[in-house]
């Protein structure tokens, strides 16, 4: 998977306690986002990071928040999780240069019971 | 976000046979298509892609085409496999390198 991982692959949690899902990737690209998948939506973008420090919304990003502090990891908090938020997120990156493809990662299954 | 959305959410093709999944987006400024095939519990894989000064895009057994007139795109395979079963998406790049995914088609290739 183009040198990305995410962790946890799985993870169930409860509604309201906060949670943290990790990109981490070995190829030094620029460009960081998290998707997620739900049946009938296809992938929707929820953040996306064009460099350290550098982060802005997506199509899906009200109660979720970013940080990217170092090239390698961006991290998708949820503040306090809801049953809506139950989905498989995916991480990609994308290299140094705009209109250059996705790799994606191979999923974190979230369930929010 | 943008609309990028798909005709057929199925497709049913017997093996051998030629698919043809199509893929429609409403943004005229966006400039960077691609075609993703994602496997049932694996992430999306890079199939091809097309920029917008580009109108046909040809490679190992499959073809993007570009209709920037009608804001068409589709995605032809060739001697379609039981491996390509799959969903299909394809995603705009139409600001800033922010991608907008569809819906996805569903591949069911029959033996």
């Amino acid at each position: 998977d183009a040198g990305i991982t995410q962790s946890p692959r799985h993870k169930v949690t409860e509604t309201g306690t906060p949670v943290t899902l990790r990109c981490h990737q070995t190829e030094n690209h620029r460009y960081m986002y998290w998707y997620r998948q739900d049946p009938g939506h296809g992938l929707r973008l929820i953040h996306y990071s064009y460099g350290v420090k550098d982060t802005d919304k997506g199509e899906v990003s009200d109660g979720y928040s970013v940080s990217r502090s170092k090239t390698e990891d961006f991290l998708l908090t949820l503040e306090s999780a809801t049953s809506s938020q139950t989905s498989v997120y995916f991480c990609a990156i994308s290299g140094t240069t705009t209109n250059e493809k996705l790799f994606f990662g191979s999923g974190t299954q979230l369930s929010v019971l | 976000g943008e609309s990028v959305g798909l005709h057929l959410p199925t497709l049913s093709v017997q093996e051998g046979d030629n698919s043809i999944i199509n893929c429609a987006y409403s943004n005229s400024a966006s400039d960077y298509f691609i075609w993703y095939k994602q496997e049932s519990g694996k992430g999306p894989q890079f199939i091809i892609d097309i920029r917008s000064n580009m109108d046909k895009r040809q490679g190992q057994r499959v073809t993007v085409l570009l209709n920037k007139t009608v804001k068409h795109l589709s995605l032809q395979i060739a001697a379609t496999q039981p491996g390509d079963s799959a969903v299909y998406f394809c995603a705009e790049n139409s600001d800033f390198n922010k991608f907008y995914f569809g819906s996805g088609t569903k591949l069911n290739v029959k033996p």
